[in-house]
């Protein structure tokens, strides 16, 4: 099981998000974030808890380890609002969290 | 690069079988994870494929209902969800991950998603 905070929030251009998610068991860094913007398929920002996928840009970070996760976009752009996902590897079970909907406000 | 089956309309009490063709690599190179996600809801993990270990796995709630299989010849990738409800209405998608980086999330390329639209 994996929860995710806040469920939605509004942020501005240039704040600093972070979104954070709990494991209900250890998981190591068995752990992916994804972004996903109306319409479109999900795309990879993190895996490994904190390795950036090649091509997503270094405002977005993750870190933790274990039970719990934060994912952090540094200064927000317009482009960054959407919903975020994340995704545990753990024991040949995949469940995503149900999501954080960034929007402007 | 994955390419995806298209939409699908079905019955209730029918089958589907939407299908991913992976490009480049070996058909061993590739894990298949399969992903769903209803109108206005989030994503929703149905199961995955590891062809380099002979190995599927699927999520507690699809258990028995759905099955994943690959055609080793075509670097094809399938999944049949049977005895379809209208709750199953949604996108579904397909993700794959190089085999050296999948157990850490790395599933980088998705399909398009294929819409099933489950209707009497």
């Amino acid at each position: 099981q994996l929860t995710q905070s806040p469920s939605s929030l509004s942020a501005s251009v240039g704040d600093r998000v972070t979104i954070t998610c709990r494991a209900s068991q250890d998981i190591s860094t068995y752990l992916a974030w994804y972004q996903q913007k109306p319409g479109k398929a999900p795309e990879l920002l993190i895996y490994g808890a904190s390795t950036l996928q090649s091509g997503v840009p270094s405002r977005f970070s993750g870190s933790g380890s274990g039970t719990e996760f934060t994912l952090t976009i540094s200064s927000l752009q317009p482009e960054d609002f959407a919903t975020y996902y994340c995704q545990q590897l753990n024991s040949f079970l995949f469940t995503f969290g149900p999501g954080t909907k960034v929007d402007i406000k | 690069q994955v390419t995806q089956s298209g939409a699908e309309v079905k019955t209730p009490g029918s089958s589907v079988r939407v299908s991913c063709k992976a490009s480049g690599g070996t058909f061993t190179s590739h894990v298949f994870s399969w992903v769903r996600q209803a109108p206005g809801q989030g994503l929703e993990w149905m199961g995955v494929i590891v062809p380099a270990y002979s190995a599927q796995n699927y999520g507690q709630k699809f258990q028995g209902r759905v099955s994943i299989s690959a055609d080793a010849s075509t670097t094809t990738f399938f999944m049949d969800v049977t005895s379809l409800t209208p709750d199953d209405t949604a996108i579904y998608y397909c993700a794959v991950a190089d085999i050296q980086f999948w157990k850490f999330g790395r599933f980088d390329s998705w399909g398009q998603g294929a819409l099933v639209t489950v209707s009497s």
